[in-house]
């Protein structure tokens, strides 16, 4: 089965600029998790979809990050305007089930630097 | 939300040694998850703990969750440079909650 795909790999942006970073989970899985590790620190999440509905965003940094999943299907986290601390590597994860022992495949990750 | 710790968090050792891997949490875990991040690439898991007491093994790789459930190791044998990398513990009901990892470099 092909994997969660992120794109771009990598995105140099200045600040004050818009990105928009893609994932596209593997197909049927319901849930979809953004998660961001900022330099030095440990992987966070970010938010959480179940299909096209946000049931947890609790970890959204603030109003400048705009998380959707039209359809239940891919998924696009964008930033808008971006600052320096936003760069880190922004990582999206899908599952099956809501606990899934299988566990939860990950993208390989967009790096995003904001200069 | 349950506080992971993991450690060491930094870890360099020679081929052939063996080592241990921490994850502790003042919470009871309903289950633990241990993935391994390789440069450049996500987390892969590498085995799901549910059971207090339950031993896994993957390989070379033996994973431990204790008996209350609020702590796991990870025990690597005779450590090879091909298992560098991030090693993470991670809890999970709708999203995972992920220790600050602990990098694995392995020299030959």
């Amino acid at each position: 089965e092909a994997g969660v795909t992120q794109f771009p790999s990598h995105s140099v942006i200045e600040k004050g600029q818009t990105v928009t970073l893609r994932c596209d989970p593997i197909s049927g899985h319901d849930n979809l998790y953004w998660y961001r590790r900022v330099m030095g620190k440990e992987i966070k999440f970010l938010l959480h979809f179940v299909k096209e509905s946000k049931q947890d965003e609790s970890g959204m940094p603030n109003n400048r990050f705009l998380a959707e999943r039209t359809g239940g299907t891919y998924s696009t986290l964008k930033v808008q305007p971006a600052e320096l601390e936003d760069s880190g590597v922004y990582f999206c994860a899908s599952s099956q089930a809501l606990t899934d022992f299988r566990g939860y495949t990950f993208g390989s990750g967009t790096r995003l630097t904001v200069v | 939300t349950q506080l992971l710790e993991q450690s060491p968090q930094f870890l360099s050792i020679q081929e052939g040694e063996n080592l241990t891997v921490y994850c502790n949490s003042s919470s009871v875990f309903s289950s633990l998850q241990w993935y391994r991040q390789e440069p450049g690439e996500g987390p892969v898991l590498l085995v799901t703990v549910v059971t207090g007491g339950e031993v896994k093994k993957l390989k070379r790789l033996t994973f431990q969750f204790g008996d209350a459930r609020k702590d796991s190791s990870l025990h690597i044998t005779a450590a090879q440079p091909g298992d560098t990398g991030l090693y993470l513990c991670g809890t999970s009901y709708g999203k995972l909650t992920f220790g600050q990892g602990t990098i694995l470099t392995v020299h030959p």
